[in-house]
């Protein structure tokens, strides 16, 4: 089956380290997206792909980064210099269509 | 970019039908109205998509407006799995791979 794979599904890292989020799709989409979502709050965009070797900054990129080597492959890293890095991070797809995004089902990160 | 305004959260009781709208007055023409919903803790769902005409699918139907300023998305006998969180969206950057902008959405509780 088709599907977008998030890994790992909690994860959780010291202050002050950086630590990369491993997303994965078998749908031969072309774009690429990584959100960011707080407690009771709505997904805010990261970082977008919609080409290999091409990424933009969404609203909130500071203390993020990203590469994409591969049409399959999207890495979000979060950095030392993220303020406020715990959080649940979602990554999706989508072809350059009407279709809509295909979720994956998310990374829970926690930094203590 | 447009922006969507939806109401916090709403109650629907499980058999009857579910009416959840979505303002949205400064939609372009070529802006697509999109529909997810997402259950606590896990990536949102794909559920609709429209531009002018009601569309209906095997989860939903999305009725727009003839002026395209709102829309209301009818989950037509609501069971207690469909309370989450729902999200109407305008597609930004219209048809081609255009990034969703996620805002708070309306926490849809469904109560036997």
């Amino acid at each position: 089956d088709g599907g977008i794979t998030q890994s790992p599904k909690y994860l959780f890292r010291k202050e002050g380290q950086n630590v990369t989020l491993s997303c994965e799709q078998n749908l031969n989409h072309d774009a690429m997206y990584w959100y960011r979502q707080d407690p009771g709050q709505g997904l805010r965009l990261i970082y977008y792909s919609q080409i290999v070797n091409d990424f933009q900054k969404g609203d909130i990129a500071e203390g993020y980064s990203v590469s994409r080597e591969k049409k399959e492959s999207f890495p979000l890293t979060v950095t030392s210099a993220q303020k406020n890095p715990t959080a649940f991070y979602l990554c999706a797809s989508s072809s350059f269509s009407n279709d809509g995004y295909t979720f994956g089902s998310g990374t829970r990160l926690t930094v203590v | 970019d447009a922006k969507t305004t939806q109401p916090t959260s709403m109650d629907c009781a499980e058999g009857r039908a579910a009416n959840l709208p979505c303002n949205h007055s400064t939609i372009s023409g070529n802006e697509y109205v999109y529909w997810y919903r997402q259950i606590h803790s896990q990536g949102p769902q794909y559920i609709i998509h429209g531009l002018k005409n009601n569309e209906t699918n095997e989860m939903a139907s999305l009725i727009i407006t003839e002026d395209r300023k709102s829309s209301t998305l009818i989950l037509p006998h609501a069971t207690l799995r469909d309370t989450a969180v729902y999200y109407c969206i305008v597609r930004v950057g219209g048809n081609q791979g255009g990034k969703l902008i996620f805002g708070q959405g309306t926490e849809l509780s469904v109560k036997p």
